[in-house]
């Protein structure tokens, strides 16, 4: 069974500072890792999705890498504004079973002003 | 049609009610899908539907839980005598079924359920 953690859950930091945001998961014959925003009480924004073959996507200030040999992701936020205080989330979808998404439970950001 | 669309937002119900939320997936979407999501914790998956046909389901989806999608177009997720344990944010994504890692999944809002 894929078990995907995500550490740290909570984080807090000042405006304008890099956030890093880690996800690791348990089996590494994935197809794609999706990482996604949710701001209190609402529904899943896709932010980027990185496919097996992939090292790293970039989509403005937002940089995420894999390494799946070593079954870790990272989502980097390059100065990091308040709007971006919300909670993030990682999933990857195996080969295994390939119609879903296994999701860690989230880091919740704060960026304060 | 810019996104998956789920009806209602939120639901309060009384233990022991049926209740049933709607989704509409992005309209050239062929794959449907629903998760549950409780307080602090990531979406968990329910079940799957491509096109029309459910093809798989979650030990977590007990037999008060039932899925359709008639014609291959929205999905209803219906609970049966709902307990409070039903408690949870019901989401909701589609996709395009692209080949490989390519697929990518698109949630709606979600249903809020409170049981009291």
């Amino acid at each position: 069974k894929q078990e995907v953690t995500q550490i740290p859950a909570a984080l807090s930091v000042p405006e304008g500072e890099n956030l890093v945001l880690n996800c690791s998961f348990t089996d590494s014959a994935i197809y794609n890792l999706q990482w996604f925003r949710q701001d209190p009480g609402k529904g899943l924004t896709s932010l980027l999705l990185i496919q097996s073959s992939q090292r790293e996507q970039t989509s403005g200030r937002l940089n995420a890498s894999l390494d799946k040999s070593s079954g870790r992701s990272t989502l980097y936020i390059a100065a990091s504004q308040p709007g971006d205080s919300a909670t993030y989330l990682c999933a990857v979808r195996a080969y295994s079973n390939d119609y879903k998404l296994s999701f860690g439970a989230g880091t919740t950001v704060t960026v304060r002003a | 049609d810019t996104g998956v669309s789920q009806d209602p937002r939120h639901k309060i119900t009384k233990r022991g009610q049926n209740v049933t939320f709607r989704c509409d997936p992005i309209s050239e979407h062929n794959r449907l899908y629903w998760y549950r999501q409780t307080l602090g914790q990531g979406p968990e998956f329910l079940t799957y539907f491509q096109n029309e046909a459910q093809l798989e389901k979650s030990r977590l989806l007990s037999d008060r839980f039932s899925a359709e999608r008639p014609k291959g177009s929205f999905s209803t997720l219906e609970i049966q005598r709902t307990e409070q344990g039903d408690s949870a944010m019901y989401l909701c994504a589609s996709s395009s079924g692209l080949a490989g890692g390519r697929d990518i999944q698109y949630f709606g809002a979600g249903t809020r359920l409170s049981v009291l």
